[in-house]
């Protein structure tokens, strides 16, 4: 069975210092990897998808994230952090055939 | 182009009250879902369809009945509400989800329900 794990429940940075979110997942086949952002009182936003292409990702806003196969991550960064980028963010698996399996969120806050 | 939407956006029930959430997209989707929001556990899927007149069991299904008589809806269900049920509700939709196993989620903006 495939699961996602977010190994922070709240990051804090400085704003223009770099972000880092981690994610760790398990699955027994290739699996789709996404990051959804979700803003205070809004629905869910895609960052970016990993669907088996380039294993560096780009998303919207900046935000990157790389797939690695053999750490089994998906870690989401981006270089330089700005004040509206406060906001939860889920870590998302999802093999063909099943729904998605959210992490349980990682709540990002930027200082100035 | 609205994308998903959710009504209503608030409400709160007394325990045993019943209520149905109405979830909308005019994306043309074959896809429809459920989830449940809760602090601290993500999203968890309850129930969701792969097409007009056909739904079928998420994660969490108990409490909770699911309709699509119509492609472009997606009611949710709650017979006799519990304290349990208070959380926040999210209906997504997407365009498939067999071979090409890429297709986005759409989201809507959420139902905060309060059971008291």
């Amino acid at each position: 069975a495939q699961s996602v794990t977010q190994l922070d429940s709240h990051v804090s940075v400085s704003e223009g210092t770099p972000v880092l979110l981690r994610c760790n997942y398990s699955s027994s086949y290739s699996p789709s990897l996404f990051w959804y952002v979700q803003h205070p009182n809004k629905g869910l936003q895609l960052l970016l998808k990993y669907t088996s292409a380039a294993t560096l990702v780009k998303g919207i806003n900046g935000f990157e994230a790389e797939f690695k196969k053999s750490e089994t991550s998906f870690h989401l960064t981006k270089p330089s952090a700005h004040m509206s980028d406060a906001a939860e963010y889920f870590c998302v698996v999802k093999q063909a055939g099943t729904a998605l399996i959210f992490g349980k969120g990682t709540t990002l806050s930027v200082s100035s | 182009n609205a994308g998903v939407t959710q009504t209503p956006k608030f409400r709160v029930l007394k325990t045993g009250q019943s209520m149905t959430l109405l979830c909308a997209q005019d994306m043309n989707h074959e896809y429809m879902y459920w989830y449940r929001q809760d602090p601290g556990m993500g999203l968890r899927l309850i129930h969701y369809s792969v097409g007009e007149g056909t739904t079928a069991k998420g994660k969490v299904p108990d409490g909770y009945n699911v309709s699509r008589l119509k492609k472009q809806n997606f009611l949710l269900g709650l017979e006799s509400a519990a304290p349990s049920q208070t959380s926040v509700y999210f209906c997504a939709s997407s365009s498939g989800q067999g071979g090409s196993f890429e297709y986005e989620q759409y989201f809507g903006p959420g139902t905060r329900l309060t059971v008291t």
